[in-house]
């Protein structure tokens, strides 16, 4: 079964340093993966994905993430962290086993704070 | 381009009642998933309807229903509701499947 691991429950970063946030996953295919932005009392808004195309895979608001097979792992990071990108963060992967790409695995989720 | 809609946006139930929550997807989008989200399980995959049809099932007891109208617009059903049925339900709307779209959810208390 594929299953993602996201080792951090929270991190707190200073305004202007960088962020990284890790994400381990568990997959016998070649997974699609994803990382999606929680603000409070909001839905959930798609940061960025990899489809097996290049395995840095850049997003919005200056996120970026690096697809490694070797660690199964799929960390994000920004250079510079914003107040703005307080939030929680989820590392995502598609259940390719259910038959479809509407079946997506979420980890349990890192909330970032940023400290002024 | 408007988003995902879901209404109502909250909703307050008793134990034992049933409740029906909508989704409109992205113009286009034929696909169409629900997810339950809570603090103790986080998000977890409830079912994927396409061209009305339900393609995929995650692991809940038959209480939870879905369907899929013809212009892809969705309803979940909760019947017999209980306690721990509290929630944030989120609906999310794909073209491709390789990216879904969630709309901001509806919090259903149940008391």
């Amino acid at each position: 079964a594929q299953s993602v691991t996201q080792l951090d429950s929270h991190v707190s970063v200073s305004e202007g340093t960088p962020v990284l946030l890790r994400c381990n996953y568990s997959s016998s295919y070649s997974p699609s993966l994803f990382w999606y932005v929680q603000h409070p009392n909001k839905g959930l808004q798609l940061l960025l994905k990899y489809t097996s195309a290049a395995t840095l895979v850049k997003g919005i608001n200056g996120f970026e993430a690096e697809f490694k097979k070797s660690e199964t792992s799929f960390h994000l990071t920004k250079p510079s962290a914003h107040m703005s990108d307080a939030a929680e963060y989820f590392c995502v992967v598609s259940d390719l086993l259910g038959g479809s790409q509407g079946n997506l695995i979420f980890g349990k989720g890192t909330k970032l704070s940023v400290k002024p | 381009k408007a988003g995902v809609t879901q209404t109502p946006r909250y909703l307050i139930k008793t134990r034992g009642q049933q409740v029906t929550l909508s989704c409109s997807p992205i113009s286009g989008h034929r696909s169409v998933s629900w997810y339950q989200q809570t603090p103790g399980q986080g998000l977890q995959f409830l079912f994927e309807y396409f061209s009305e049809t339900q393609r995929n099932k995650g692991n809940f007891p038959g209480r939870f229903s879905g369907r899929q109208f013809s212009n892809s617009r969705s309803e979940m059903n909760v019947s017999t509701l209980e306690l721990g049925d509290s929630a944030l339900y989120l609906c999310a709307s794909s073209l491709t499947g390789l990216g879904y779209t969630f709309g901001s959810g509806t919090r259903l208390t149940v008391v």
